[in-house]
């Protein structure tokens, strides 16, 4: 079975631009999360989709959006891109309907670069 | 809501030996807890996890113990080899809550 893949996997974007990110699950996935990495804050969750709906909501700002599609894949926007964006971001898919401890699993990351 | 703290921040052995990360989480109803590694240049990758109804599970070299009452959790690797050098997290959440994640270990096998 294919695991989690993100497009694309390197950005560079400017500050004040907008960037959109994307997420293919692994097949059968319905919930896919999505996490920034930094080397001073760790993982931190964004948010996290299931059934199109979001189900979960980090502590970042409304600049960061995120969507999900019918067939579960999922895109993060970044609006009015700023230095501190600058970011793995990673996505991460599992089972989840109802069993809150489903296993997560990852993928390989989209490096996002903000000038 | 829930904080989990990880230690040591860095962790460095001689090959063959053992190494033990620890991880303090603070949600008493915490009942889930996953480690990951993670290699240069991937996504963190899933090597054990461990139910609140389970105080060890080993796979292979690999190992977790949790304490509920103490509310602490470890991974101890055992026959260290090179390839086991990477940056490990531990992790906690509870339902259907989003995983909080500890702020990782460096751990370096030496040869």
């Amino acid at each position: 079975k294919a695991g989690v893949t993100q497009t694309p996997r390197y950005l560079i974007k400017t500050r004040g631009q907008q960037v959109t990110l994307s997420c293919s699950p692994i097949s059968g996935h319905r919930s896919v999360s999505w996490y920034q990495q930094t080397p001073g804050q760790g993982l931190q969750f964004l948010f996290e989709y299931f059934s199109e709906t979001q189900r979960n909501k980090g502590n970042f700002p409304g600049r960061f959006s995120g969507r999900q599609f019918s067939n579960s894949r999922s895109e993060m926007n970044v609006s009015t891109l700023e230095l501190g964006d600058s970011a793995l971001y990673l996505c991460a898919s599992k089972l989840a309907g109802n069993a809150g401890t489903d296993t997560q699993y990852f993928g390989p990351g989209t490096r996002l670069t903000v000038l | 809501g829930e904080n989990v703290e990880q230690h040591p921040s860095t962790l460095s052995v001689q090959e063959g030996d053992s190494a033990v990360i620890k991880c303090t989480y603070s949600d008493s109803a915490s009942n889930y807890f996953p480690w990951y590694k993670q290699e240069l240049g991937k996504g963190p990758q899933l090597i054990i996890d461990i139910r609140s109804n389970v105080g060890e599970k080993k796979d292979q070299r690999i190992a977790v113990t949790l304490n509920k009452t103490a509310k602490h959790f470890s991974l101890h690797i055992t026959e260290t080899q090179p390839e086991d050098s990477a940056v490990y997290f531990c992790a906690a959440s509870k339902g259907n809550t989003p995983l909080v994640f500890g702020k990782g270990t460096r751990l370096s096998v030496i040869a």
